[in-house]
């Protein structure tokens, strides 16, 4: 998991407030990948974008996320009005190009408490 | 619909003897696989991978067993270790519209007792 960066690592937010988190790929990778852990689930992928475009978001909700990867700086994963439901471990992936397989690498993942 | 199945939640072994996880998956045009291991509060680490075209990959002490036609491949690590204890996640790459991403199974528990 070394050089994939993901902060926070716990954030806890009240109902209705927003929550950011970011991450930052291993050095050299320019494809970003979040994927969401619900308890008791496997990881379900939700956005994968690439520098200043997104490539697929179409494991994201159509409502209140939303995810960017600027030129400059981490990509960031936006939950607005944050639910309970939205209780859950958010990693964050990056590989170097498209193909995905033994060349993607995980970060430590943010795990988002909704009080 | 879970494309991607591990129906074993856990499983327990000795030390020294085999473990086999076990996955199954629905959709044909997957062409790559992953196992990951994840402890509690880290993130996914890859494991080892297969691509369609093999029905086997080893790698140390863990192979993994691909049959395409029954839709079904597993992981076997000899000798397993009290190290191994962890989550184990089956993952199987899809193409889609162009962009591919990885579909996982729930994972399942392995426990290695000394």
């Amino acid at each position: 998991n070394a050089g994939v960066m993901q902060n926070p690592r716990h954030l806890v937010r009240r109902r209705g407030q927003e929550a950011r988190l970011r991450c930052s790929p291993m050095k050299g990778h320019s494809h970003v990948y979040w994927y969401r852990q619900l308890p008791e689930e496997g990881l379900k992928f939700m956005v994968y974008l690439q520098k200043e475009n997104i490539i697929d978001e179409s494991g994201m909700p159509k409502e209140r996320f939303s995810a960017e990867f600027p030129k400059e700086g981490p990509s960031i994963l936006r939950i607005q009005q944050v639910v309970r439901g939205d209780s859950a471990a958010y990693f964050c992936a990056s590989s170097p190009g498209p193909r995905l397989g033994y060349t993607i690498y995980f970060g430590e993942g943010s795990w988002l408490t909704v009080v | 619909d879970q494309q991607v199945k591990q129906n074993s939640p856990s499983l327990s072994v000795q030390e020294g003897r085999i473990s086999i996880l076990n996955c199954d998956y629905t959709n044909s045009m997957f062409d790559y696989f992953l196992w990951y291991k994840k402890y509690p509060a880290e993130g996914p680490t890859f494991l080892i991978s297969i691509s369609s075209i093999k029905d086997k990959n080893e790698d140390g002490r863990f192979t993994v067993f691909l049959n395409k036609s029954a839709k079904h491949l597993s992981l076997h690590i000899v000798p397993s270790q009290p190290g191994d204890s962890a989550v184990y996640f089956c993952a199987a790459s899809e193409v889609q519209g162009g962009s591919e991403k990885l579909v996982f199974g729930k994972g399942m528990k392995l426990t290695v007792n000394p």
